[in-house]
């Protein structure tokens, strides 16, 4: 049962480089959403999706860019890496429909240094 | 809006003692409440949620919450801690933004378990 799933776990950038992060789902989940986990800040939401062809931003969209071409696939791409992009990125998923407290399962994370 | 104070980024406890993990939460909604673990360099799992059904909510590995409305809190609890509980907590407060359903995190607790 695969889950969630995150690559690359590490990656060293240098500043103005770009990149993707992948992310990809099995549970056939609508929504799926980005995070950025920094010391003492927990858990912040970059941008969500609620099913394909649907993003939005959430509260820290700056310098990230989305896209859901399928409901299994939602890559996180950097435009142009900075120092303050170095973090610990999550993948997440759950279904949708209209019912609250579903339950959310992430990704393994994925540890980015930006030099 | 929602929101979520954890209070204490850090705890310490011996083994055998009890764990107690404070949140305090912030909803213009009913609220639905999550607290998720994380254990070193993996991703979030989930531990528990409230979701207006029982407020004492049993979780997985002994843990357990009770939803205090009057308090606006959603303290864990466990009788008797093990070396490996020892891992970051986060509380958890999902919210409805544009028809959709978030999850607001609160900055985590890192809990040591002293032998």
């Amino acid at each position: 049962n695969a889950g969630v799933t995150q690559t690359p776990k590490f990656q060293v950038l240098k500043t103005g480089q770009s990149m993707t992060l992948q992310c990809a789902q099995d549970m056939n989940h609508e929504y799926m959403s980005w995070y950025r986990q920094d010391p003492g800040m927990g858990l912040r939401l970059i941008h969500y999706s609620v099913g394909a062809g649907i993003t939005d931003q959430g509260e820290v969209p700056n310098g990230y860019n989305v896209s859901r071409s399928t409901t299994e696939d939602f890559p996180l791409r950097l435009l142009s890496a900075a120092p303050s992009q170095t973090s610990v990125y999550f993948c997440a998923s759950s279904r949708q429909g209209g019912q609250r407290g579903n339950t959310i399962y992430f990704g393994e994370g994925s540890w980015l240094t930006v030099v | 809006a929602q929101s979520v104070t954890q209070l204490g980024s850090h705890v310490s406890v011996s083994e055998g003692a009890l764990v107690l993990l404070r949140c305090n939460y912030s909803s213009s909604v009913p609220p639905y409440l999550f607290w998720y673990v994380q254990y070193p360099n993996q991703g979030l799992q989930l531990l528990l949620k409230y979701t207006s059904a029982a407020t004492l909510v049993k979780g997985i590995n002994g843990f357990e919450a009770e939803f205090k409305k009057s308090e606006t809190s959603f303290p864990l609890t466990k009788p008797s801690a093990h070396m490996s509980d020892a891992a970051e907590y986060f509380c958890a407060v999902s919210g409805l933004k544009g028809g959709s359903e978030k999850l607001v995190f609160g900055k985590g607790t890192k809990l040591t378990v002293n032998p």
